[in-house]
């Protein structure tokens, strides 16, 4: 079974200081990892993912994430944040052992606050 | 480039009545396609997914269904909607090869009074 788990519903940050959010995941095999963003009354918008190779990956918007694989952990970091950041933040994992016709599993979401 | 549209955009019906929620893909052939729903700007409940025409599993017991009669077209739909059908409703679509990541649409707002 596979399963992903964001610990923190709410992470409040100075605008300019560096945001780390959360992601650990559990699957049998290896993982694919993925971070989503979603706006008020928007859907998800893919920031990055993990597939394999060099464990920090970059995506949009300088969204970087670090793969740990002995912490079984995918934190999304930035080194500076925006006011616009404030979003709410969506991992999701996918067993490499499970068929590709297997749904992504996500978080229950993480909502970033940067306070200007 | 590959993109997806939901409609209504928004939408607001009584108890009892029907439904019918339809999202389609473009720029891509024999995507996965999938239905969540949001409840108060949390997390993602997976209604249906969709591997092929006519392919439809349920994840969870509702009076919803969805249906798949075109390649990149995907419908959910219920004969009788209750309050607790209100919700944000989000139509994903993935690649069959690869790292299977999900795109998704703009999402419909559904409130049932």
């Amino acid at each position: 079974a596979q399963s992903v788990a964001q610990p923190e519903d709410q992470v409040n940050v100075a605008e300019g200081n560096p945001l780390t959010v959360k992601c650990t995941y559990s699957v049998s095999g290896n993982p694919y990892l993925f971070w989503y963003v979603q706006y008020p009354n928007r859907g998800l918008q893919f920031l990055l993912k993990y597939i394999t190779g060099d464990n920090l990956v970059k995506g949009s918007y300088g969204f970087e994430a670090e793969f740990n694989k002995s912490q079984t952990s995918f934190h999304l970091k930035k080194p500076s944040a925006l006011v616009s950041d404030s979003a709410l933040y969506f991992c999701a994992v996918r067993d490499t052992r499970n068929s590709g016709n297997t749904p992504l599993v996500f978080g229950k979401g993480t909502r970033l606050s940067v306070i200007a | 480039s590959q993109t997806i549209h939901q409609w209504p955009a928004t939408l607001v019906q009584p108890v009892g009545s029907p439904l019918s929620l339809e999202c389609t893909v473009e720029g891509t052939s024999n995507p996965n396609l999938y239905w969540y729903r949001q409840a108060a700007g949390r997390g993602l409940q997976l209604l249906f997914y969709s591997v092929g025409i006519g392919q439809i599993s349920s994840e969870v017991p509702q009076n919803l269904s969805a249906s798949r009669p075109q390649d990149r077209q995907f419908i959910l739909s219920s004969k009788k909607l209750l309050l607790s059908d209100s919700g944000f409703y989000l139509c994903a679509w993935s690649v069959t090869t690869g790292s299977y990541e999900q795109y998704f649409g703009p999402g419909t707002r559904l409130t049932v009074t």
